[in-house]
């Protein structure tokens, strides 16, 4: 099972907004909605910040989205800020019952 | 709060075997699934593998299927990773995580294995 395609980076200014994709196929983007994003911060755990594509648990901020278009995932952040600097991973639950993560997306704020 | 602790990292020679454990608290732990999952330095992560509530359906990685082992022990409120024949690419900080059906919803600080002679 191949790593789901991140960018490596993306970055931008306080405020703004940003878009981070993920690229996979028909047998675990495509197939179900059950993708999901993680922020971790250096030296850190991962965090849930998105579930069921577009699922926020409790207590992660409503500045973070998430949508899917066939085999193609997205996570946006609205009115970036500096806490949101972070590493960014998606993941999808796969046809044969795994899971597989993405390549990682390092958010520079500028 | 859930809480998941790993224990049971560390050095290893390649060819070698180690146990990871992890401790959990703070939920039913007999009614989750519960996964392992790792991260090399400097690299994305990696599911590793999953183990039902009951421990009648496991699934594992291709990169670790035949050498990897994962169980759990509901009484102990403990999951385990058993990791043989290490190699050098098996060099990572291992992830304890609850899984909740479609998504990995908890995390444990994660514990660092190195393999090197």
């Amino acid at each position: 099972q191949s790593a789901l395609t991140q960018p490596a980076s993306v970055s931008g200014s306080p405020g703004q907004s940003i878009t981070i994709s993920c690229t996979g196929t028909n047998n675990d983007v495509g197939a179900f909605r059950y993708v999901s994003w993680y922020q971790q911060h250096p030296g850190k755990a991962p965090k849930l910040l998105i579930y069921d594509v577009k699922n926020r648990p409790s207590g992660v901020s409503d500045r973070f989205s998430g949508s899917k278009s066939g085999n193609t995932a997205s996570l946006s952040i609205s009115g970036l800020q500096a806490e949101d600097e972070a590493h960014y991973h998606c993941c999808a639950y796969t046809t044969t019952s795994t899971y597989v993560f993405g390549t990682g997306t390092e958010v520079t704020v500028l | 709060q859930v809480q998941l602790m790993e224990s049971g990292g560390g050095l290893v020679k390649p060819g070698g075997s180690l146990r990871l454990s992890c401790a959990a608290s703070g939920f039913t732990f007999r009614d989750y699934l519960m996964t392992w999952i790792r991260q090399a330095p400097g690299k994305g992560l990696e599911w590793l593998s999953y183990i039902s509530p009951d421990s009648s359906t496991i699934y594992y990685a291709e990169s670790v299927k035949g050498r990897f082992t994962i169980s759990r022990d509901n009484a102990k409120n403990s999951l385990y990773l058993q990791m043989n024949s290490l190699r050098a690419e098996d060099t990572a900080v291992y992830y304890c995580a609850r899984d909740d059906a479609t998504y990995v919803a908890h995390w444990g600080q994660g514990i660092l294995v190195t393999v090197s002679s």
